[in-house]
């Protein structure tokens, strides 16, 4: 049972390059989210996808773009990295946008730009 | 605004003891409270929640948590600790509306032999 995967796992990235974290989940989910996770500050959401076809930003999402590409697959673009990137990404995913969903988490991306 | 609040960066016990992980929650509306683990190098997943109903909620991996509204507290507990229970912990609240979780900032737990 795959869940969410993410690839990649590890990147390193020169200040000013872009890039994309894909993410695909395979429990036909209809909601997925984005998070970044630094060190002392916990989870804190970039942008979110209630359904294919929107998405909307949460509470960090400058520096970033997401594309819903289909309901499997919720992709995150950095155009022009910054230092302050710099982060562990998750994405995850849940069945409805009830508040009370449980989320499933894929096992994360970890970013450096230098 | 709502807020999450975990006490303690850091929890230390030894292999048997009571394991007690402080989380306070801040909110004008009735909150839905979690408790999410993350393993190294793994992803978050969910321990236990509370939605309404039964204010003790029972989770996996033999935690519990209480919700008490007068604490405006979550504290979650687990009577013996295992040295696989070593672990972040991760409180969360949403409220009525979209799955917006509320992170707190964590609490690592070591456990020692």
């Amino acid at each position: 049972n795959a869940g969410v995967t993410q690839t990649p796992k590890f990147q390193v990235l020169k200040t000013g390059q872009s890039m994309t974290l894909q993410c695909a989940q395979d429990m036909n989910h209809n909601s997925m989210y984005w998070y970044r996770q630094d060190p002392g500050m916990g989870l804190r959401l970039i942008y979110y996808s209630a359904s294919e076809g929107t998405t909307d930003k949460g509470e960090v999402p400058n520096g970033y773009n997401v594309s819903r590409l289909n309901k499997r697959e919720f992709s995150l673009r950095l155009e022009s990295a910054a230092p302050s990137q710099t982060s562990v990404y998750f994405c995850a995913s849940s069945g409805g946008t009830s508040a009370n969903e449980k989320l499933f988490f894929g096992s994360g991306t970890q970013l450096s730009v230098l | 605004a709502q807020s999450v609040t975990q006490l303690g960066s850091h929890v230390s016990v030894s292999e048997g003891a009571l394991v007690l992980l402080r989380c306070n929650y801040s909110s004008s509306v009735p909150p839905y409270l979690f408790w999410y683990v993350q393993y190294p190098n793994q992803g978050l997943q969910l321990l236990l929640k509370y939605t309404t109903g039964a204010t003790l909620v029972k989770g996996i991996n033999g935690f519990e948590a209480e919700f008490k509204k007068s604490e405006t507290s979550f504290h979650l507990t687990k009577p013996s600790a295992h040295m696989s229970d070593a672990a972040e912990y991760f409180c969360a609240v949403s409220f009525t509306g979209f799955q917006k979780l509320v992170f707190g900032t964590g609490t690592r737990l070591l456990v020692s032999p």
